[in-house]
């Protein structure tokens, strides 16, 4: 089954509004991954975050970890246009040995 | 980072041919690459893990004689859809890595339509 599971599913926003997405997980895992999907192309790679990490920055991105709730956030801030794309989270368990993928979330943001 | 090269990266086919896909390191050796379908506006689904030099490993409810994976090099796995129908229309995508306490890298994707 899905291990994660994001929310919004769509988010709509103006250009310079941060754009906050959750993902929530069910087992335990050892890292958890953020993604970013053009549309009708491949994934590229955002945020990192392991277990045993709460809080990570990269440019204008926030991504936090929280293990007893089993969620992570990204957070964007001063989003802008192209920004507009998917954003999956991605979680990796050493024992299953394969990145397991949220929902996605499908953020727009307008000029 | 690392490099994936996929294509092509749109093909139409029709129903009843097969249709290949590669998926290619550029910059490194893989020797574990994955395949996953995507539906429009859905996640992806991890159809097969391939192994460089071995079988690959598919995942449940994956047809491995429609969906047929080789990797035969450190630098290319291809996926092959066999007898293609309307129904196998979809986005295919590659990646290296995932397996890993690292991130992983994604090929550009394949949108296959089936007419």
């Amino acid at each position: 089954s899905q291990q994660g599971e994001e929310d919004p599913q769509a988010l709509s926003i103006q250009e310079g509004e941060n754009a906050t997405m959750n993902c929530s997980y069910k087992t335990s895992i050892n890292n958890l991954q953020w993604y970013r999907q053009n549309s009708g192309r491949g994934l590229v790679h955002l945020i990192l975050i392991r277990s045993n990490e709460r809080e990570k920055h990269s440019g204008r991105l926030r991504v936090t970890l929280d293990t007893s709730k089993k969620s992570s956030s990204l957070l964007i801030t001063a989003s802008r246009a192209a920004d507009t794309a998917s954003y999956f989270c991605a979680t990796y368990r050493t024992s299953y040995g394969k990145l397991t993928f949220g929902q996605g979330t499908i953020l727009t943001v307008h000029p | 980072g690392a490099v994936v090269s996929q294509h092509p990266s749109r093909v139409i086919c029709k129903s009843g041919t097969s249709v290949k896909i590669e998926c290619r390191s550029l910059d490194f050796q893989a020797t574990t690459m994955f395949w996953y379908r995507q539906f429009p506006k859905q996640s992806l689904m991890l159809m097969a893990t391939s192994n460089e030099g071995s079988k690959a490993t598919y995942e449940q409810g994956v047809e491995k004689d429609k969906f047929l994976i080789n990797h035969a090099s450190l630098t290319l796995s291809t996926l092959t859809v066999t007898s293609a129908h309307p129904e196998d229309s979809s986005f295919y995508i590659c990646s290296e890595s995932g397996a890993g306490n690292t991130e992983a890298f994604f090929g550009q994707g394949t949108r296959l339509t089936v007419v």
